[in-house]
């Protein structure tokens, strides 16, 4: 039972050009969407993330739009640069018991941008 | 600030050994969570903790056990590792301070694990 989907394992995009990334979530209990994005032999590192009462959420060159009716959230880069080459994971924030806060993971998308 | 870290970064065990990975967090966060990533599954979360003396299942939590004894570290051990057991290990933590805090979490840098 995937919950959150990133169909898309890899995406090739040139420098300077809008990189998208996309994802679709199946729960409708989700109320906060985040992408992290992920080098070789290191952690995911937070990059931006959006609130489910949103539709957008700007930060710098990292843009992410929601859409609550499709159930479908997407990452735009704009413009898009070397230093982006990286696995991207959309992640949905759940409350499990005891009040902790779950991160549903998609399976990653593998941004390269090409010079 | 050194945020997660996890020890060691790799290992390669036999079917049937027992270790145990440790993740230690300096920023005072009340919740820990170990995660697994397996090739074209994201990652699973196994196991997660919201304060200490406290633990509870995840998603993937068969074949782990785990430990909060202090706040600051989270312990995941296997008891008799298995091949299905081979993956990268991430541990995280947040700060847990209610529903409308910013959920974001802070990633170890990962543990690299073989069973062979």
């Amino acid at each position: 039972d995937q919950q959150v989907k990133q169909n898309s394992p890899s995406l090739s995009v040139q420098e300077g050009r809008i990189s998208i990334l996309n994802c679709d979530y199946t729960n409708s209990m989700f109320d906060y969407f985040l992408w992290y994005k992920k080098y070789p032999a290191e952690g995911p590192t937070f990059l931006i993330s959006i609130s489910s009462i949103k539709d957008k959420n700007e930060d710098g060159r990292f843009t992410v739009f929601l859409n609550k009716s499709a159930k479908h959230l997407s990452l735009h880069i704009v413009p898009s640069q070397p230093g982006d080459s990286a696995v991207y994971f959309c992640a949905a924030s759940a409350i499990v018991g005891e009040g902790a806060q779950k991160l549903v993971f998609g399976q990653g998308t593998r941004l390269t941008i090409n010079p | 600030n050194a945020g997660v870290t996890q020890t060691p970064k790799f290992r390669v065990l036999k079917t049937g050994q027992s270790m145990t990975l440790l993740c230690a967090q300096d920023m005072n966060h009340e919740y820990m969570y170990w995660y697994r990533q397996d090739p074209g599954m994201g990652l699973r979360l196994i196991h997660y903790s919201v304060g200490e003396g406290t633990t509870a299942k995840g998603e993937v939590p068969d074949g782990y056990n785990v430990s909060r004894l202090k706040k600051q570290n989270f312990l995941l051990g296997l008891e008799s590792a298995a091949p299905s057991q081979t993956s990268v290990y991430f541990c995280a933590s947040s700060p847990g301070l209610g529903r409308a805090w910013n959920t974001e979490a802070f990633f170890g840098q990962g543990t690299r694990l073989t069973v062979v």
